[in-house]
């Protein structure tokens, strides 16, 4: 079964802790991408990654960092650094324009 | 790089009605307008979408419609039903997707 999958679904972490949310693909995209929602908000750019072991920082891309060492996987990390963690996140790959979405992750922080 | 603006913020409409919702892009070099429907806690999907070399595009009750020289395209839904209602979202790509605000829509019964 084809997709895109993340995890956990929900975190909660305490302030000041690092957290890594996880992004898997078995559609052999090249392109994969990391946003951010908010409340009555868009979709906010935070990283993306047009091939493996390259990716660009979005719109708002501080306080997180990512990695692209296979192509599958696109982990994101949400460092102290990031003065408000608290959102749902969203992953995505690329194929001839058209995004496919995780499910999301939820990070909640205390 | 690219802005996208997204009008209205929020539309609430009778059941039956038609919806419309409409985005401005401002980089020329954006070729791809998808649209994406999201549920409450739940991940966008792709409703439609258009590319610039057409005009518009339909599919059942909803369109897109794209004006290339003015920058702008809108959504079209047509007799609305209560599970039309979500955040409706556009979306202008060249080498990465910029998202509009989000609309919004809500259907009442």
């Amino acid at each position: 079964d084809g997709g895109i999958t993340q995890s956990p679904k929900y975190l909660f972490r305490k302030e000041g802790q690092n957290v890594t949310l996880s992004c898997e693909q078995n559609l052999n995209h090249d392109a994969m991408y990391w946003y951010r929602q908010d409340p009555g908000q868009g979709l906010r750019l935070i990283y993306y990654s047009q091939i493996v072991n390259d990716f660009q920082k979005g719109d708002i891309a501080e306080g997180y960092s990512v990695s692209r060492e296979k192509k599958e996987s696109f982990p994101l990390t949400v460092t102290s650094a990031q003065k408000n963690p608290t959102a749902f996140y969203l992953c995505a790959s690329r194929w001839a324009g058209e995004l496919f979405f995780g499910e999301g992750s939820r990070l909640t922080v205390l | 790089g690219e802005n996208v603006e997204q009008h209205p913020s929020t539309l609430s409409v009778q059941e039956g009605d038609s919806a419309v919702i409409k985005c401005t892009y401002s980089d020329s070099a954006s070729n791809y307008f998808p649209w994406y429907k999201q549920e409450l806690g739940k991940r966008p999907q792709l409703i439609i979408d258009i590319r610039s070399n057409v005009g518009e595009k339909k599919d059942q009750r909803i369109a897109v419609t794209l004006n290339k020289t003015a920058k702008h395209f809108s959504l079209h839904i047509t007799e609305t039903q209560p599970e039309d209602s979500a955040v409706y979202f556009c979306a202008a790509v060249d080498y990465k997707l910029s998202f509009g605000a989000g609309t919004t829509v809500t259907v009442r019964a």
